[in-house]
């Protein structure tokens, strides 16, 4: 059973550029969450999905950022005309159901905006 | 809403020796769920052990276990007979419990700590 898969693992992109970063869960399970990590900081909240809903989006930056998970295929963490300061890893995690039951992580996205 | 805080940036430890993280929360409810991650340098993030709030008895998992203290909102993390491949970065992470119809498994994490093991 494959764990939580994130591709691309490293991603370089230019300024203005659009970042496109891909999560497939675990078999089974239905509930993504993704969280950005900032350089020497813990893992921020940004945006919990189930198949083809955005349940808490509260995370989100209001601009340039926007996830989906539909239902067919990976989700979808897509960040328009990056900056600088999206540089990070971001990280997706994955449960069969929210409230009680654990989430899996993926190894993460690590984005470099140059 | 909860935050997780983790005062200690950086730790070490002699190797064979014991090394108590600590990590201290804040939040209003009565039913919740607090973690430990580990992080190496490969990012993955490695869950290490998992406390109830309900159960007042400590959880441990081989070489590690923590002390909750629930009433002074406080959960700290021990790692006995500290290994070379126990270096890493740790998270402690709070997750609401569900109940209530806050059915969601969202993590706050704390700023991390960054454990070195010597040799």
């Amino acid at each position: 059973n494959a764990g939580v898969m994130q591709n691309p693992r490293h991603l370089v992109r230019r300024r203005g550029q659009e970042a496109r970063l891909r999560c497939s869960p675990m078999k089974g399970h239905s509930h993504v969450y993704w969280y950005r990590q900032l350089p020497e900081e813990g893992l921020k909240f940004m945006v919990y999905l189930q198949k083809e809903n955005i349940i808490d989006e509260s995370g989100m930056p209001k601009e340039r950022f926007s996830a989906e998970f539909p239902k067919e295929g990976p989700s979808i963490l897509r960040i328009q005309q990056v900056v600088r300061g999206d540089s990070a890893a971001y990280f997706c995690a994955s449960s069969p159901r929210g409230g009680r039951t654990e989430a899996f992580f993926g190894q993460g996205t690590r984005l470099t905006v140059v | 809403a909860q935050t997780v805080t983790q005062s200690q940036p950086e730790m070490s430890v002699q190797e064979a020796e014991t090394v108590t993280l600590s990590c201290t929360y804040d939040t209003s409810e009565s039913d919740y769920y607090l973690f430990w991650y580990k992080q190496p340098p490969s990012r993955q993030m490695i869950l290490v052990i998992r406390q109830e709030a309900y159960k007042q008895q400590n959880a441990t998992e081989n070489r590690f276990s923590v002390n909750f203290q629930k009433a002074a909102k406080s959960f700290s993390l021990k790692i006995s007979d500290s290994q070379l491949g126990d270096a890493a970065m740790y998270f402690c992470a709070y997750r609401t419990s569900g109940a209530g119809g806050t059915s969601y498994g969202k993590l706050t994490f704390g700023q991390g700590t960054i454990l070195t093991v010597h040799p």
